[in-house]
């Protein structure tokens, strides 16, 4: 029973590139969550989507941030030029509908340098 | 604004104590709330979860009480082990409208457990 799936699990960009990072739910899951976890931080939310709608986006940064569940394959959250504070754990969790249960998953730590 | 927080950044306990670590919240509509453990370089592991119409709820050497009057979450662990060592962190949910469901998170506790 493979938890939620997280690649890769660290990350090294330089300033200006791009970061992609991938989630596969759990299975039978269809909710995906991606959070955001600086040093030493609790963790903030980013954005909520089901298979193909964006539900919440409300923690997303307005520019450079994107994030997509598509019908088939994994959520992406995509980081375009990136910079220094974008270094972070970004957590993806997902859960079998809204209002159940949320699992996490290892996480991806990306680092810019 | 409303936010989840901790009483205490740090917790040390000798292994076989009971623990306790608190947390209180601001947003008196939040209906669920849920312990999570994490530790080092790992993702937040689910412990136990509580909705709003209860007061206590209790796991497997875990319970967690809730009391709305004072909006302050505690959670119980007994006969604490070197395994608990780890950041545990209390979190509210936020309900939007419709399907949005999104948790606030506190800055977490360090529990360190003494052998």
């Amino acid at each position: 029973n493979a938890g939620v799936m997280q690649n890769p699990r660290h990350l090294v960009r330089r300033r200006g590139q791009e970061a992609r990072l991938r989630c596969s739910p759990m299975k039978g899951h269809s909710h995906v969550y991606w959070y955001r976890q600086l040093p030493e931080e609790g963790l903030k939310f980013m954005v909520y989507l089901q298979k193909e709608n964006i539900i919440d986006e409300s923690g997303m940064p307005k520019e450079r941030f994107s994030a997509e569940f598509p019908k088939e394959g994994p959520s992406i959250l995509r980081i375009q030029q990136v910079v220094r504070g974008d270094s972070a754990a970004y957590f993806c969790a997902s859960s079998r509908s809204a209002g159940n249960t949320i699992y996490f998953g290892e996480g991806s730590w990306l680092t810019v340098v | 604004g409303e936010s989840v927080g901790l009483h205490l950044p740090t917790l040390s306990v000798q292994e076989g104590d009971n623990s306790i670590i608190n947390c209180a919240y601001s947003n008196s509509a939040s209906d669920y709330f849920i312990w999570y453990k994490q530790e080092s370089g790992k993702g937040p592991q689910f412990i136990i979860d509580i909705r709003s119409n209860m007061d206590k709820r209790q796991g497997q050497r875990v319970t967690v009480l809730l009391n709305k009057t004072v909006k302050h979450l505690s959670l119980q662990i007994a006969a604490t082990q070197p395994g608990d060592s780890a950041v545990y962190f209390c979190a509210e949910n936020l309900r939007g409208g419709g399907s949005n469901y999104k948790l606030t998170f506190g800055k977490g506790t360090l529990l360190t457990v003494n052998p």
